[in-house]
């Protein structure tokens, strides 16, 4: 089983600029999730999807962060404008979805964003 | 406000010590609790807990829950430099199908 595919693996970006992140969850999950990871933190959750519907955002910075999962597969998120408290890694993780007790998330290689 | 709350945040150890990470939470539905153990990026599962006192094992690891007292522990008994990595507690909400992470505890283990 294919795991969780995300791109790029490291971007360098100027504060201001805009950057894209690329995720293609496992096949047939319907739930996927991208966190923001900085450095000596946990992940803390921006957005999460079911299929394709937003199911929870209030963690997500809305004047400078988007995301978007058409069809309910693939999923891109974007940063515009980029500030320097953007440099983190940036997780996506899918999980198969439903209502079974307790559940795993499989999480990505992540990308390493540094705004310089 | 749901937080989990993991400690040591950083612990160093020889090779073949045995080790306590500890992780409390308070959330409001409370569902699971996940270990993951992240080496290089992407974290990687561990264990699931839904139930107090029933240990699950694997290997040299294993953990358990206290529902009652809100924490876990993940012990790892003769450890291996393989086993140096951050290892996150998450919390997941019933119904919400959505986890919090703790701060992570970096686990050092030197030859």
């Amino acid at each position: 089983e294919a795991g969780v595919a995300q791109s790029p693996r490291y971007k360098i970006i100027e504060k201001r600029q805009s950057v894209a992140f690329w995720c293609n969850p496992i096949s047939g999950h319907a739930t996927l999730y991208w966190y923001q990871q900085i450095l000596g933190q946990g992940p803390k959750l921006l957005i999460q999807f079911q299929n394709n519907g937003v199911v929870d955002d209030s963690q997500l910075p809305k004047d400078r962060f988007s995301a978007e999962r058409l069809k309910g597969v693939d999923s891109t998120l974007k940063i515009q404008p980029a500030k320097l408290e953007d440099s983190a890694v940036y997780l996506c993780a899918s999980s198969p979805g439903g209502l079974a007790i307790g559940y795993e998330q499989y999480f990505g290689p992540g990308t390493r964003l540094t705004v310089t | 406000e749901d937080k989990v709350v993991q400690s040591p945040l950083s612990l160093v150890v020889h090779e073949g010590d045995t080790v306590t990470l500890n992780c409390s939470y308070e959330v409001t539905n409370f569902r699971s609790l996940l270990w993951y153990k992240q080496e290089k990026k992407a974290p990687t599962f561990l264990f699931m807990l839904t139930s107090s006192g029933i240990e699950k094992k694997s290997g040299r690891l294993s953990s358990i829950l206290d529902k009652k007292e809100l924490f876990s522990i993940l012990n790892i008994t003769a450890t291996q430099t393989g086993d140096s990595a951050i290892y996150l507690c998450a919390v997941e909400w019933r119904g919400a199908q959505k986890l919090v992470f703790g701060q992570g505890t970096r686990l050092t283990i030197n030859p």
